[in-house]
């Protein structure tokens, strides 16, 4: 099946700092989303980006699937941001939902 | 608007039981699907189901059984419930197809199971 995998596993950063995650995944998709888990295990949908650029307040992505891979930048850094992020994707051959998640980037802000 | 429904959120079980965990939406989404989330990995898809009457296995289906007799619900069965079923379980659910919005998973709250 399609592999995942995110780079940094961790981060830590001080609050204000700058951050890039990265997606990379193993065979072409039609879906892939970035989420969100707080520290009290909440998942909120962060990015729908099977393509291109997007962007939402401080956060942005960009998926190039052509090179199979996704970016997640995060800018100016608050203590709320912790967590850990995920990538997940649908390759074409198990339709748009069926979605395989990375291990995640498990990101620490402080103060 | 409830979104995604799971209940219970925590549950502890004995070997060999069995049980059921709950899942409902009021979003009127085709598409639900259950997760299970060990310690420190990503989530791996258990079942999944494109509309009522329809289910699939996903990654890992093995000890889970599901049905999907309404929109609304998806609940996933435990049969003979094992120490290697002690995780997270979240429902998760989207619409489907090509129109804004679709196909982005929104998720419940999870459920907590430790099976001794």
């Amino acid at each position: 099946g399609i592999q995942v995998e995110q780079s940094p596993p961790d981060l830590i950063l001080q609050e204000g700092a700058n951050s890039t995650l990265r997606c990379n995944f193993s065979d072409s998709v039609n879906n892939l989303q970035w989420f969100h888990q707080n520290p009290w295990g909440q998942l909120i949908n962060l990015f729908y980006i099977p393509s291109g650029t997007k962007q939402n307040g401080r956060l942005s992505a960009t998926t190039v699937a052509t090179e199979r891979y996704s970016l997640l930048y995060i800018s100016s850094s608050q203590t709320t941001d912790s967590g850990v992020y995920f990538c997940a994707v649908a390759p074409f051959s198990g339709g748009y939902n069926k979605l395989i998640f990375g291990a995640g980037t498990r990101l620490a802000v402080h103060p | 608007n409830a979104g995604v429904t799971q209940t219970p959120k925590f549950q502890v079980l004995k070997t060999g039981q069995s049980m059921t965990l709950q899942c409902a939406q009021d979003m009127n989404h085709e598409y639900m699907s259950w997760y299970r989330q060990d310690p420190g990995m990503g989530l791996r898809l258990i079942h999944y189901s494109v509309g009522a009457g329809i289910t699939d296995q996903g990654e890992v289906p093995n000890g889970y059984n599901v049905s999907r007799s309404t929109t609304e619900d998806f609940p996933l069965r435990l049969l003979s419930a094992a120490p290697s079923q002690t995780s997270v379980y979240f429902c998760a659910s989207s619409r489907q197809g090509q129109t804004p919005g679709a196909n982005v998973l929104t998720f419940g709250a999870g459920s907590r199971l430790t099976v001794l």
